[in-house]
């Protein structure tokens, strides 16, 4: 069974950097783009950009450029996003989803996690 | 990029009656559509691939159709574990985008 478990809920001051994690399992890591999702509270869903487990190649929406950076860990199968000097802005859930092999749609989710950005 | 517009944001139904759920590109995509749901605080799920093609474990009730820049997510008698948020995504160019969302409430 595929899985994408996500880490907890973050509370993060202004100005600072956090880093999440999405651990899987249940398919060869290496084989496939995970992407990253951002949702703010009742908004839309924006795609941040995606990186392939096999050889950490990444690839950035425009819009997130220099505020998100994409890393794997081929040993434990963990995709990691590092959000930067962090913002009002940038408080939202956070996916991670598993991109098919076409890279065209997405078949796992991980269960999202919460950043909030407050002093 | 491309926009998705998706209407009505809002669709109130009883259960048992069937809707269609639009999304308008803002410029042709082929069939490069994908329908998500999104139930409150969970992931979404994928309900539909390539505008009309079926996902393994997904009820029949739910069916998609459309090319180019108009697409139709249509439920076949709506029932109560399927009032959420319904999302489409596009995959023709990059970045990725998604549709605002439609809310299908109980009336």
């Amino acid at each position: 069974e595929v899985q994408l478990q996500q880490s907890g809920a973050e509370l993060v001051k202004p100005g600072a950097s956090v880093k999440l994690s999405c651990k899987t399992s249940g398919y060869t890591f290496s084989n496939y783009y995970m992407s990253w999702l951002k949702q703010m509270p009742g908004q839309n869903i924006e795609w941040i950009g995606n990186i392939y487990g096999g050889n950490g190649g990444t690839g950035y929406n425009q819009k997130f450029k220099g505020k998100a950076t994409l890393t794997v860990d081929k040993s434990s199968s963990t995709a990691y996003m590092d959000l930067s000097s962090l913002t009002s802005e940038d408080s939202a859930v956070y996916f991670c989803a598993r991109e098919d092999n076409s890279g065209d749609y997405f078949d796992y989710w991980g269960q999202g996690v919460m950043v909030t950005v407050s002093s | 990029d491309i926009v998705l517009t998706q209407s009505p944001a809002t669709l109130s139904v009883t259960p048992g009656e069937s809707v269609s759920l639009s999304c308008r590109a803002s410029q042709g995509i082929s069939t490069s559509i994908h329908w998500y749901q999104q139930k409150s605080n969970e992931s979404p799920r994928l309900l539909i691939k390539y505008a009309s093609q079926s996902i393994s474990g997904i009820p029949s009730r739910f069916s998609g159709s459309g090319s180019g820049t108009d697409f139709t997510l249509s439920i076949n008698r709506v029932e109560s574990e399927d009032f959420s948020v319904y999302y489409c995504q596009q995959s023709y160019s990059l970045p990725l985008t998604f549709g605002s969302g439609t809310k299908l409430e109980i009336k």
